[in-house]
């Protein structure tokens, strides 16, 4: 049980174009749903917390309007990476948690390479 | 300072050794702790969940919680070549929804 998944694995696109990151609880529902970035040998940045139906918590120094998150339904949630550029590469990991829970369950990670 | 500090390593062993890998703190509203393993590109996959003080067991692996002390640990027993990958400690409080602070991770490998 728990299982999280994210869609794509991995992304190359060229500088200017916006990418769209899914992430799926599969066996649970997630009434919130996290979205970290983790450099090469660095820890996992809080960048925004999402609950389900409403507006995501961006953490201090993230563009929301750069990083667009959606938690449509209590399965999906979406990171969109507009106007990406050489610097947004990164490794995406998105996790949801199960209400009133205290842990959370990890995706697979999604790697974006901007050209 | 760090609110979570976590020896990076490589903390290197050979097989069938006893590790403890370790986290302090220095947030005492913390009340949740937990450790993650993530291997290389990958996820982190939760390994171990406490809540408050002492400690837990499942199979190979014990954690530790010392509130008063501000640390906690991770011991795994007869390590294996599989139990290579870097490890993370997080917690968060005082209330369930608070944010999980992770540590830095450390990396382990174990050499047969």
């Amino acid at each position: 049980g728990a299982v999280v998944s994210q869609h794509p694995s991995r992304v190359i696109c060229k500088s200017g174009t916006s990418v769209k990151i899914e992430c799926r609880s599969l066996d649970f529902q997630a009434t919130t749903m996290f979205w970290y970035r983790q450099f090469p040998k660095q820890s996992l940045m809080l960048m925004a917390t999402s609950n389900e139906g409403s507006k995501a918590t961006y953490e201090q120094g993230v563009e929301k309007d750069k990083f667009l998150i959606n938690h449509a339904s209590l399965t999906l949630s979406t990171l969109t990476v507009t106007s990406a550029h050489p610097e947004d590469s990164s490794f995406y990991i998105c996790s949801a948690r199960v209400f009133k829970l205290e842990t959370q369950y990890f995706g697979p990670g999604t790697r974006l390479l901007v050209l | 300072q760090k609110e979570v500090e976590q020896d990076p390593g490589p903390l290197s062993v050979p097989e069938g050794a006893i590790v403890s890998l370790n986290c302090t703190y220095s947030n005492s509203a913390f009340q949740y702790f937990m450790w993650y393993r993530q291997y290389s590109r990958k996820g982190p996959e939760l390994l171990m969940y406490t809540y408050s003080s002492g400690n837990k067991e499942d199979g190979r692996f014990t954690a530790q919680v010392d509130k008063s002390s501000k640390y906690i640990s991770l011991f795994i027993r007869d390590s294996q070549p599989s139990d290579s990958a870097t490890y993370l400690c997080a917690m968060s409080g005082p209330y369930n929804t608070d944010k999980l602070i992770f540590g830095t991770g450390t990396r382990l490998q174990v050499f047969p």
